[in-house]
């Protein structure tokens, strides 16, 4: 069954610095996500991202975060200058276009700020 | 706007026992419903879904939930609890259709006792 990706599976980056996460959706799926879970919380929405923008955003995803579709299969999440509090897990997923259908998770990616 | 409340932060149950988890939603549209599962170190697997189908709805692993909109409840149950249902279930609702996040209750830990 097709799997939603994401790398690497634990990234630690020095606060201040830049970090790139990335995924590979479904091939067929439009509809892309981050989500993050800080240790010990809830999942918590981050963006949404259709047809090459943002559709939705949180509030949480402020100028410091952007997310990118470089080519027909990576979505990326780029955090320009990390801080301790965005150490979390953070999980993409995508979804078909057909109607009724869920989102799929990738593994996640474990972010360590030091 | 969409929220969920997850009521048992942790359920324990002896192994062969009814599983109850228990999921309440608050939404302004009609929902749409969803159980995913997270083991230990890996992302969220969806167990089921509702999208104002079938009322009860079968998933895997022997799971099954009951979208009831008189009580606003989307409790997830399984007849005979196994040693490897032990994990973290996620109870999610979104707006429905187009690329609606999903909001996440604070999940609830199964512990399966032998």
């Amino acid at each position: 069954e097709p799997e939603v990706t994401q790398t690497p599976s634990h990234q630690v980056t020095q606060m201040g610095q830049e970090v790139i996460l990335r995924c590979v959706p479904i091939s067929n799926h439009l509809y892309f996500y981050w989500y993050r879970q800080i240790l010990g919380q809830k999942v918590e929405f981050l963006v949404s991202f259709y047809n090459n923008e943002i559709s939705e955003k949180s509030e949480i995803f402020d100028d410091q975060f952007s997310v990118e579709r470089p080519d027909g299969s990576n979505f990326t999440l780029k955090i320009r200058s990390t801080k301790l509090e965005d150490s979390a897990m953070y999980f993409c997923a995508s979804r078909s276009d057909s109607n009724n259908q869920p989102q799929h998770f990738g593994d996640g990616t474990r972010l360590s700020i030091l | 706007a969409q929220s969920v409340t997850q009521l048992g932060s942790h359920v324990s149950v002896s192994e062969g026992a009814l599983v109850l988890l228990r999921c309440n939603y608050s939404s302004s549209v009609p929902p749409y419903l969803f159980w995913y599962v997270q083991y230990p170190n890996q992302g969220l697997q969806l167990l089921l879904k509702y999208t104002s189908a079938a009322t009860l709805v079968k998933g895997i692993n022997g799971f099954e939930a009951e979208f009831k909109k008189s009580e606003t409840s989307f409790h997830l149950t399984k007849p005979s609890a196994h040693m490897s249902d032990a994990a973290e279930y996620f109870c999610a609702v979104s707006a429905g259709q187009g690329f609606q996040k999903l909001v996440f209750g604070t999940g609830t830990r199964l512990l399966v006792s032998p």
